[in-house]
């Protein structure tokens, strides 16, 4: 169990609808990382959000947002949802030990889009 | 946006058997090269990590070799087991991943 937490495990909704997406990092990280990762494509980086700020910015959709609340909680919106968008979404949160980043990756939540 | 080539794409070795799983980047300003290990259903988990100023890390069986100059860096598993058995992601910092390798270790 990495401490990061991710709901729903499991969503099925129909094309054009919107979901939201829930994260949170562990105990003391600042920092949420959220992925795409779908067959075809691997783990694709969408946005990080360090202690409520937009950090960096990825291969994120104009029809995607996320934002990070002051408990650090984080959460990623997808709008106008597409058949593409169906895979599985992670969010991840870091700590810097010794110099050195590491993240810890949710179990993820899973999306299919019919 | 593939910055990271990461191959062979599949593996099978039998236990004992060193796989070993190559990765390539193109931006030298990266400067964190973490390996992360994924079994099915579960999220990614760091397995170790090398920065660019170390040519070689060993933890436990898991040994990463890298290539500053030839910007590419590697994974050897020594005497693999069937519970390596997983998908294992190269990356270049913690926003570039290779499209991941998918070993079977068989008994």
């Amino acid at each position: 169990d990495s401490g990061v937490t991710q709901t729903p495990k499991h969503l099925i909704t129909a094309t054009g609808q919107r979901v939201t997406l829930r994260c949170s990092p562990r105990s003391g990280d600042l920092s949420v990382y959220w992925y795409q990762q779908s067959l075809d494509q691997g783990l694709q980086f969408l946005i990080q959000y360090y202690n409520g700020e937009e950090r960096a910015k990825g291969n994120i959709l104009e029809r995607f947002s996320a934002q990070q609340f002051p408990d650090l909680h984080s959460e990623l919106n997808l709008s106008s949802l597409e058949l593409g968008d169906s895979a599985l979404y992670f969010c991840a949160s870091s700590a810097l030990a010794g110099g050195q980043e590491t993240q810890y990756f949710g179990p993820g939540t899973r999306l299919l889009v019919l | 946006q593939q910055q990271v080539k990461q191959s062979p794409q599949s593996l099978i070795v039998q236990k004992g058997g060193i796989p070993i799983i190559n990765c390539a980047y193109e931006n030298t300003a990266f400067d964190y090269f973490p390996w992360y290990q994924q079994f099915p259903g579960k999220g990614p988990a760091l397995l170790i990590a090398i920065r660019p100023d170390v040519s070689e890390k060993k933890e436990g069986r898991f040994t990463i070799s890298f290539n500053k100059s030839a910007k590419q860096f590697s994974l050897h598993i020594m005497d693999s087991q069937p519970g390596d058995s997983a998908t294992y992601f190269c990356a270049a910092s913690v926003m570039r991943f290779g499209a991941g390798t998918r070993l079977t270790v068989k008994p």
